[in-house]
């Protein structure tokens, strides 16, 4: 079955730091991996999303994703962080069902950002 | 665009009450989600709808919970009699095109909290 492990609840960085966030998934075949973003009180915004092609993958407000097939991995990074990135971040992988789409999530990590 | 609309924003009962949120999706989109996301946790798909069609019931707790979609486009959520545990966050998601391809566009949530 297809399951998605963030290893980290909390991470705390200072603003100007680079930010990586862990994400590791669980699927049978070529997997479609998703990052989203929530700020307290909203939905989820989707970052950026992996399906096929270069492993590297650029997303939304300056945040990039590598796929390493080898680890079964999906980290987020940021070179920069700024205070307003301070939100909780969801892993997602994509599982098939038919001819449409479903999400398992991970946990989330919520990111805190010192000034 | 408009976003996928839901309401309420809060709601606050006591166990063994029913509750119903509601959920009004991109106009056009085909599919509506429901999930619930408890405290602490990724969102879990309770159930997914093609039109007016049920794709994926497969976690929604039909002893108490129950959803409909009658007309394909808008769609409601219901609790009864709610539990303590069913305190959580319930997202509606819809996505116009066909597959993981196609992107999912969330709603702000209904907090749901039973005491």
């Amino acid at each position: 079955a297809q399951s998605v492990t963030q290893p980290d609840i909390h991470i705390t960085v200072s603003e100007g730091a680079s930010l990586e966030l862990r994400c590791n998934y669980s699927y049978g075949a070529t997997p479609y991996l998703f990052w989203y973003v929530q700020s307290p009180g909203q939905g989820l915004q989707l970052l950026l999303k992996y399906f096929s092609g270069d492993t590297l993958v650029q997303g939304i407000k300056g945040f990039e994703a590598e796929f390493k097939r080898s680890q079964s991995s999906f980290n987020l990074r940021k070179p920069s962080v700024h205070w307003s990135d301070a939100a909780e971040y969801f892993c997602a992988v994509g599982a098939l069902l038919g001819s449409q789409g479903n999400l398992i999530f991970g946990k989330g990590t919520k990111l805190s950002v010192k000034p | 665009e408009a976003g996928v609309a839901q309401s309420p924003r809060y709601k606050i009962i006591e166990k063994r009450q029913s509750v119903a949120f509601w959920c009004n999706p991109i106009s056009g989109h085909a599919t509506l989600y429901w999930y619930q996301q408890i405290l602490g946790q990724g969102p879990k798909l309770l159930i997914q709808f093609q039109n007016n069609g049920v794709v994926d019931d497969s976690q929604l707790p039909k002893d108490r919970f129950s959803a409909e979609r009658l007309k394909g486009v808008d769609s409601t959520l219901k609790i009864q009699p709610a539990k303590l545990e069913d305190s959580a966050v319930y997202l509606c998601a819809s996505r116009g095109g066909v597959g993981l391809n196609s992107p999912l566009h969330f709603g702000n949530g209904t907090r749901l909290t039973v005491t």
